[in-house]
C-alpha cells in the first residue's frame, strides 16, 4: 500500500529560525514528490521534484529529493509569521494520483 | 481564469440524503480528482479521472460516485449521506505531466447530521 509519512507532526519556532520538514514515501511506480502549503483554505503548490539530488528554490524555501532513500526535505530559512501553515507532502505514481501525508503544522512566533 | 471552482462552499445534509458536489475547471486539465480532509488524517483520495470518460477509485471510494462526461466537469455524488462523511472536500486538477502541480478548488465543508 502506498504511503507518505511526514515529520514532525508539529513545530513551533521563532521568527528568523531555520526549519527542516521531512517527508518519506513509498509510492508504486514513483514519478514525483510535491510540496504544498495550506493556510485557512485550499493547499497551494510549492514545488514538484522528480530528479534526485537537484534542489528547487523559491525565495526562502527550498526542497530536495533523495530517490535512493525515498525521502524529501523542505527547508525554510529566516522564517516569518506568514510562514505559519500546514505543509503537505504528496507522492505521485504513474497514474497521476497523489498520496498525501498528514502534514506538518508549523507555527512561527514573533 | 477561474481555475478550479467548487460549489457549494457549505452544506448540511441529513443522514440518508443524497447530493452532488460540483467541480469545474477551465484550464483544459486532463486529470481531476476528489479528496476529503479530516483532522489528523491529511488529504485522502476518493476518486480520480485521467480524462473524459475515464474514472478510477482512490483510497476511500465507498459511498461516493463520480463521472467525467466532459473535460471541464467532475461531479462527486454522495448516494446516501452518513455522519462519517462529514468532512471538507477538495477537488483538484492538473495537466497529465503534473508540471505545474495540482490546482485545488476552495473546498466544500459538508456536515451530515
Amino acid at each position: 500500500e502506498d504511503k507518505v509519512v511526514q515529520s514532525p507532526l508539529s513545530l513551533v519556532v521563532h521568527e528568523g529560525d531555520t526549519v527542516t520538514l521531512n517527508c518519506s514515501y513509498e509510492v508504486t511506480n514513483f514519478r514525483s514528490l510535491l510540496w504544498y502549503k495550506q493556510e485557512k483554505k485550499a493547499p497551494t503548490f510549492l514545488f514538484m521534484l522528480t530528479s534526485s539530488g537537484i534542489e528547487k528554490k523559491s525565495g526562502r524555501l527550498s526542497s530536495i529529493l533523495d530517490k535512493k532513500e525515498l525521502f524529501s526535505i523542505l527547508n525554510i530559512t529566516a522564517t516569518q509569521t506568514g510562514d505559519s501553515a500546514v505543509y503537505l507532502c504528496a507522492g505521485g505514481g504513474a497514474t497521476n494520483k497523489l498520496i498525501f501525508g498528514t502534514g506538518t503544522l508549523l507555527a512561527v512566533q514573533p | 481564469n477561474a481555475g478550479v471552482t467548487q460549489t457549494p462552499k457549505f452544506q448540511v445534509l441529513k443522514t440518508g440524503q443524497s447530493m452532488t458536489l460540483q467541480c469545474a475547471q477551465d484550464m483544459n486539465h486532463e486529470y481531476m480528482s476528489w479528496y476529503r480532509q479530516d483532522p489528523g488524517m491529511g488529504l485522502r483520495l476518493i476518486h480520480y479521472s485521467v480524462g473524459a470518460g475515464i474514472t478510477d477509485q482512490g483510497e476511500v471510494p465507498n459511498g461516493y460516485n463520480v463521472s467525467r462526461s466532459t473535460t471541464e466537469d467532475f461531479p462527486l455524488r454522495l448516494l446516501s449521506a452518513a455522519p462519517s462523511q462529514t468532512s471538507v472536500y477538495f477537488c483538484a486538477s492538473s495537466y497529465s505531466n503534473r508540471q505545474n502541480g495540482y490546482t485545488f478548488g476552495s473546498g466544500t465543508r459538508l456536515t451530515v447530521v
